[in-house]
């Protein structure tokens, strides 16, 4: 089974709607991670959680909330769609290692398309 | 902000060659990490090379850091089809976030 799953892994929706991306891990990693990719942007992180209790925003936060229900699961909400939001959406995580260094471990994806 | 930079965007290549990628950062950073990524799917990590590393060898892969340029290589030798994929770097400034580059799109040709 994969360490990190994301659900759904495609989502259509609407302008106005409320949508819920699900991301679990198995790695036991306290560290989890929201992040976009738009074709030719690279990666952007929207929002990271060092623990249950603490929740950062990343670079482009707005528009988006986050919730870190256990240790291994951190979900994105969008909580009124809008078509700029269409992209292709990543869960990670990562353990701090040794000096601070982290290999992050993504998971499949899940593409959004906002109509 | 974007901090890495990847150059070329985009790469075709032979079956066999060497293929260089090379990535450019603005500040100090702790480390630097390179990924890959197939087509419309997550990151995989390749390789880590720390700030006080100048050269980093895994299998087929070999990085190199410069700090005083602010850059690094990837270089992938003997290319096989399957090594098609998108590859970013992602500087590790701080102990708790990467921020990564746009990617190189390396296409080999069998």
């Amino acid at each position: 089974d994969a360490d990190v799953t994301q659900t759904p892994r495609n989502r259509i929706t609407k302008t106005g709607k409320r949508i819920m991306l699900e991301c679990s891990q198995t790695k036991g990693h306290d560290r989890m991670y929201w992040y976009r990719q738009d074709p030719g942007l690279g990666l952007r992180l929207i929002y990271y959680s060092f623990d249950v209790k603490d929740i950062n925003k990343g670079e482009i936060s707005d528009g988006y909330s986050v919730s870190r229900q256990a240790q291994a699961k951190f979900s994105l909400s969008l909580e009124s769609a809008i078509p700029n939001q269409t992209a292709l959406y990543f869960c990670a995580t990562s353990a701090l290692q040794g000096e601070g260094q982290e290999t992050q471990y993504f998971g499949p994806g899940t593409r959004l398309l906002v109509l | 902000s974007q901090q890495g930079e990847e150059d070329p965007q985009a790469l075709s290549i032979q079956e066999g060659e060497n293929a260089t990628m090379n990535c450019s950062y603005k500040t100090s950073i702790n480390n630097l990490q390179w990924y890959r990524q197939n087509s419309g799917r997550g990151l995989v990590h390749l390789i880590l090379i720390r700030s006080n590393e100048r050269e980093k060898h895994s299998g087929r892969l070999r990085v190199t850091l410069d700090t005083s340029k602010k850059s690094s290589s990837l270089l992938i030798t003997a290319s096989r089809a399957a090594d098609t994929a998108s590859y970013f770097c992602a500087d590790g400034a701080g102990s708790y976030q990467l921020t990564f580059g746009k990617g190189t799109k390396l296409s080999v040709i069998p």
